[in-house]
């Protein structure tokens, strides 16, 4: 089956740094992507990984190990508008939808 | 980046009606897709609209509850029938234009549905 798996919340203050975690188990592997979703808003694309290694953009790096299935995100200099929801999600296979985590929440403090 | 546009943004339906769910994108595109969100959770896919033949829905999604239309590559349809509260969400329209190459999907702003 399709699994992906990341904390459900995490708080941290701003100017820190704050990694989030995500592990899956797909049946394949396309790529894999991050979100950041606002309350009430749709999500916005964050970053994307097919290769072992990290991607840097800006505040946000992402890094992605397939032979352990995991990727994480790292959020740097954090501010308070980056308080929302992270979303991990992995393609499986090439034409097909993404596979989304359930998200982790995210709460940055003055 | 692709332009997506969701009607309506948000509706309060009464149990055992039907609504409808039109998504619409500036240009044409591959893949076209529709996700539901439930209050606190991830997103969820519903089905895959392919354009000219049926929609591929996903477990625990059936054509007679959720009906899907794509007559081209720009413009497709969800709708939601004999609706319950437990529908209540928020729809989102996903497109993809080149699911082969790094182009990521992009999603519309959402339809929030509440049924009483």
């Amino acid at each position: 089956g399709q699994n992906i798996d990341q904390p459900t919340e995490m708080t941290a203050t701003e100017g820190a740094i704050v990694q989030i975690n995500c592990t899956y188990q797909t049946s394949g592997f396309n790529g894999l992507f991050w979100y950041q979703q606002h309350a009430g808003e749709a999500p916005t694309f964050l970053s994307y990984n097919v290769l072992d290694g990290l991607e840097e953009k800006g505040r946000f790096s992402s890094f992605l190990s397939r032979s352990k299935g995991y990727s994480y995100l790292l959020l740097k200099e954090l501010q308070m508008k980056d308080s929302a929801s992270y979303l991990c999600a992995v393609r499986d296979q090439a034409g097909t939808a993404l596979i989304f985590g359930k998200g982790t929440t995210l709460s940055v403090s003055s | 980046s692709a332009v997506i546009s969701q009607k309506p943004s948000r509706d309060i339906c009464q149990r055992g009606t039907s609504l409808t769910i039109q998504c619409q994108v500036d240009s044409q595109v591959t893949m076209m897709f529709w996700y539901r969100q439930q209050p606190g959770q991830s997103l969820t896919l519903i089905a895959t609209a392919n354009q000219g033949s049926e929609a591929t829905y996903e477990s625990g999604f059936v054509i007679d509850k959720f009906p899907i239309s794509r007559p081209n590559l720009t413009f497709s349809t969800l709708t939601v029938s004999n609706m319950s509260p437990e529908d209540s969400s928020i729809y989102l329209c996903s497109v993809d234009r080149v699911p082969t190459s790094t182009d990521t999907q992009y999603f519309g702003p959402g339809t929030r549905l509440t049924v009483l």
